[in-house]
Order: C-alpha cells, then structure tokens, then sequence
C-alpha cells in the first residue's frame, strides 16, 4: 500500500526567502506524485503533478517539484515566496489502475512573514 | 473554480442524525471520490464511484453510504452521526476511472453537536 510522509507539520519563511518543503513516499512501482494545497476555508488545488518523463516538473504560482526516485522524495520548491503562498500543502501519490485513489500526507503548513 | 460543486457548504446537526451532501463533479468527468479531512486524521480517502458503479471502498464506516446518479451527481449518506464525524467531507472528479488529476470542491463542514 502506498503511504506519504511530510516531515514537516508547520513551516514559516520570510516574504522573498526560498523555500521546499518535502515529501517522502513509500510504494513499490512508479508512483504517480502530486502537490496541491489548500487556503483557508477553500478546496484543494493541483499544483502540479509527476507521472513520467522529466524528473523536474513546473506547476502553477511558480512552484516546481523533482521526483527523485533513489530517495524516493517528491519535494516542492519555489525561489522565493509571496505572502499569498500562506497555505496547507499536501502531497499525494497514486497507483495505476482503476480504483485506485489518491493517499495523502498529512500536509505542511506555511506560515509567511514580511 | 475547479468545476466541482459541492452543498451544502455548512451543516450543522445533532448526534444521531443523518444527513445527505451533495456533489456535482466538473462537466466530462466520469468518476467521484469522497474524502473526509479532519485534525488528527488528515484526508481520509472514503469511497469512489465511476459511472454509476462504485469503484474502490476506503475507510467508510457502516453508517456512511453514498450513491452515483445517472446524471453523474454524488451523493453521501451520514447516518446515526457522532460528534467524531465532525469534519469538512470533499468531493473530487476526475476524468477516467485510473489515475488522472483530481478537481476538488470546496467541501462541506460538517459539525455535529
């Protein structure tokens, strides 16, 4: 079964500052890695997603994530955060097949200061 | 806006009762995935429909059903509620019934006193 571990349950940086947050997942084929998040009291948004090909994959609002399977890491970077990025991210993997839906990890919080 | 609508936005009930949330999945999407997020759970995957059929089964307790109509809508069934069942519930629809990006609603929170 496949699982997803976010290390980190809150994080804050400063307006401008860099920032990754990171994703560690566990199953035994090529997994199927996503980054979305969520601002208060609304839904989840797609960031971006891995499925196959290159390893370093842009989203939306300039996030970019690199799927390293060695380390089995699908960690979120942006070069230099806005005050809008305060947010809840989740990364999820899934699996190939049908009836197969989404596990989550338990999300990061950011927290942004000017 | 993701395309999927959910309602109610809020519900606020009493142990015991039952309630039915809705969902609208975006417009050529064939599957619908219903999610349960609370604080010491995180997302919880709970169960998944496509075209009408059910499709893969999470942890959905006993007390919870939920149906896909012809129309493609979803619903969720919450019976015999316990304060535990708290919790903001999300639906997502996705094309196919594989993997493929899921679209989330906005959710329903869902408060039982």
């Amino acid at each position: 079964a496949q699982s997803v571990t976010q290390p980190d349950i809150h994080i804050t940086v400063s307006e401008g500052a860099s920032l990754e947050l990171r994703c560690n997942y566990s199953y035994g084929a090529t997994p199927y890695l996503f980054w979305y998040v969520q601002s208060p009291g609304q839904g989840l948004q797609l960031l971006l997603k891995y499925f196959s090909g290159d390893t370093l994959v842009q989203g939306i609002k300039g996030f970019e994530a690199e799927f390293k399977r060695s380390q089995s890491s699908f960690n979120l970077r942006k070069p230099s955060v806005h005050w809008s990025d305060a947010a809840e991210y989740f990364c999820a993997v899934g699996a190939i097949g049908p009836g197969t839906p989404l596990v989550f990890g338990k999300g990061t919080r950011l927290s942004v200061i000017a | 806006d993701s395309g999927v609508t959910q309602t109610p936005k809020h519900l606020i009930t009493a142990t015991g009762q039952r309630v039915t949330l809705r969902c609208s999945p975006r417009s050529g999407d064939l599957s619908v995935y219903w999610y349960q997020q609370s604080l010491d759970q995180g997302l919880q995957f709970l169960i998944q429909y496509y075209n009408g059929e059910e499709r893969a089964k999470g942890n959905i307790l006993e007390r919870f059903s939920a149906q896909q109509f012809p129309d493609l809508h979803s619903e969720l069934n919450l019976s015999s509620l316990e304060l535990g069942d708290s919790a903001l519930y999300f639906c997502a629809s996705s094309v196919g019934g594989s993997v493929d990006i899921q679209y989330f609603g906005a959710g329903t929170r869902l408060s039982v006193l």
